[in-house]
């Protein structure tokens, strides 16, 4: 299996800071990436497909890039609402995985 | 609007089996396939599986084979994952998400569903 990592685990930020989250995969997985979103007791939410494709209704100010191993999240000016776990996820080879995710707090 | 609307919290004793539904509106079910997530309690996502609503084919995690069945019925546009055999470390919340092919990325989820596995 593939196995995804994040870093960092968790980070502290401020509204309007830039944050940025690292994933990384065990192998090469092109561009085959997606980020998500999950703030406490809610479902997840799709951000990003295909490493970079921001999901309809997704404000700019989200942003993906990477391939092959090692992929970012980048959040350019942090909102209130913002404040959430995120995970990635290869959908190169089955099984789909994910990673562990980055709890992003104030 | 693309809507996921999964079935209420469960409350099993190890070893029973459990049936979680997922009814979907707003889109062409036929057209795209259902992913099944699992979170437990204060931990990350694990992907199950995924069936296409079209061709009913499946694609399951390891771990989850054999245990686990995913169905569809478009008739009713409605999902279903059986889980059979339930142990205390299934409790967890489940998610049903629309994905257009298995190895493919999720665009809308439901909202999930608890299921509590306690004698």
């Amino acid at each position: 299996d593939i196995q995804m990592t994040q870093s960092p685990s968790s980070l502290s930020a401020s509204v309007g800071d830039r944050v940025t989250i690292t994933c990384r995969a065990s192998q090469g997985i092109g561009s085959w990436l997606a980020w998500y979103q999950q703030k406490p007791g809610q479902a997840p939410k799709s951000l990003i497909f295909a490493a970079s494709s921001l999901q309809s209704g997704v404000p700019s100010r989200f942003s993906g890039s990477g391939s092959g191993t090692d992929f970012t999240l980048t959040i350019s000016s942090l909102q209130p609402e913002d404040f959430a776990t995120y995970y990635c996820q290869q959908y190169n080879t089955y099984p789909v995985t994910f990673g562990p995710g980055t709890k992003v707090d104030i | 609007q693309v809507q996921l609307v999964q079935s209420g919290a469960e409350v099993k004793e190890p070893g029973a089996s459990v049936k979680v539904s997922c009814q979907a509106s707003g889109y062409s079910f036929s057209s795209y396939g259902i992913t099944w997530v699992r979170q437990a309690p204060g931990q990350g996502l694990e992907w199950m599986g995924w069936i296409s609503a079209y061709s009913a084919d499946s694609n399951y995690a390891q771990k989850f084979q054999g245990r686990v069945t995913m169905t569809t019925d478009t008739s009713t546009s409605t999902a279903y994952m059986e889980v059979r055999t339930l142990r205390p470390d299934d409790t967890a919340v489940f998610y049903c998400a629309r994905a257009s092919v298995g190895d493919g990325p999720i665009d809308h989820w439901g909202q999930g569903t608890l299921v509590t596995v306690s004698s």
